[in-house]
């Protein structure tokens, strides 16, 4: 069975500094990685994904997530963090299953503080 | 990318009703999904409906509780039924994109209140 952890609960930063949300994931085969952030009181919205390629994604928003296969980890980053940016957000694995998958498998989210 | 309509975007509802929960997308699709976001919690997949077949429901949901239609390519409907203050929750229709162009696009969530 697929599993993904978010090890934070609550990241805190900086405006201006740089800002990692941590992702790790458990999946047989080759995975499909992404990353949501839910603003409150609104829907998943998407940022980022990795299917195959460059081990480095770059996303909506500023944001780059990084694919490590060794380490099974998958985190999300930018380089300077805004005000804006504060909200929940989400890392999703999805098994690859004839070349399309089927369902996500979410982590339990972390919430971004990104304090003036 | 498909654009989902869900709504209500949020309801209170009184313990032993029922509240029907549409979805509307922009593009025919193969698959939609319904989740369940309970308080604080992550998503939990509660069913995939496909067009012109039973839902298929993930375990701890069952098609009683939660009965799912799905007429055409582009609209689905999920029912909460006999509703208890433990069914407080965001429920969220999402559905996948070809080839993974933009991964999953979500509705924007209806939030339910059972009092």
């Amino acid at each position: 069975a697929q599993s993904v952890a978010q090890p934070e609960d609550q990241v805190n930063v900086a405006e201006g500094n740089p800002l990692t949300v941590k992702c790790t994931y458990s999946v047989s085969g080759n995975p499909y990685l992404f990353w949501y952030v839910q603003y409150p009181n609104r829907g998943l919205q998407f940022l980022l994904k990795y299917i195959t390629g460059d081990n480095l994604v770059k996303g909506s928003y500023g944001f780059e997530a990084e694919f490590n296969k060794s380490q099974t980890s998958f985190h999300l980053k930018k380089p300077s963090a805004l005000v804006s940016d504060s909200a929940l957000y989400f890392c999703a694995v999805s098994p690859k299953k004839g070349g399309s998958a089927r369902q996500l498998t979410f982590g339990s989210g972390t919430q971004l503080t990104v304090l003036p | 990318s498909a654009v989902i309509s869900q709504k209500p975007s949020r309801d209170i509802c009184q313990r032993g009703t029922s509240l029907t929960i549409q979805c509307q997308v922009d593009s025919q699709v193969t698959m939609m999904f319904w989740y369940r976001q309970q308080p604080g919690q992550s998503l939990t997949l509660i069913a995939t409906a496909n067009q012109g077949s039973e839902a298929t429901y993930e375990s701890g949901f069952v098609i009683d509780k939660f009965p799912i239609s799905r007429p055409n390519l582009t609209f689905s409907t999920l029912t909460v039924s006999n509703m208890s203050p433990e069914d407080s929750s965001i429920y969220l229709c999402s559905v996948e994109v070809a080839q993974y162009e933009n991964g999953y696009t979500f509705g924007s969530g209806t939030r339910l209140t059972v009092v």
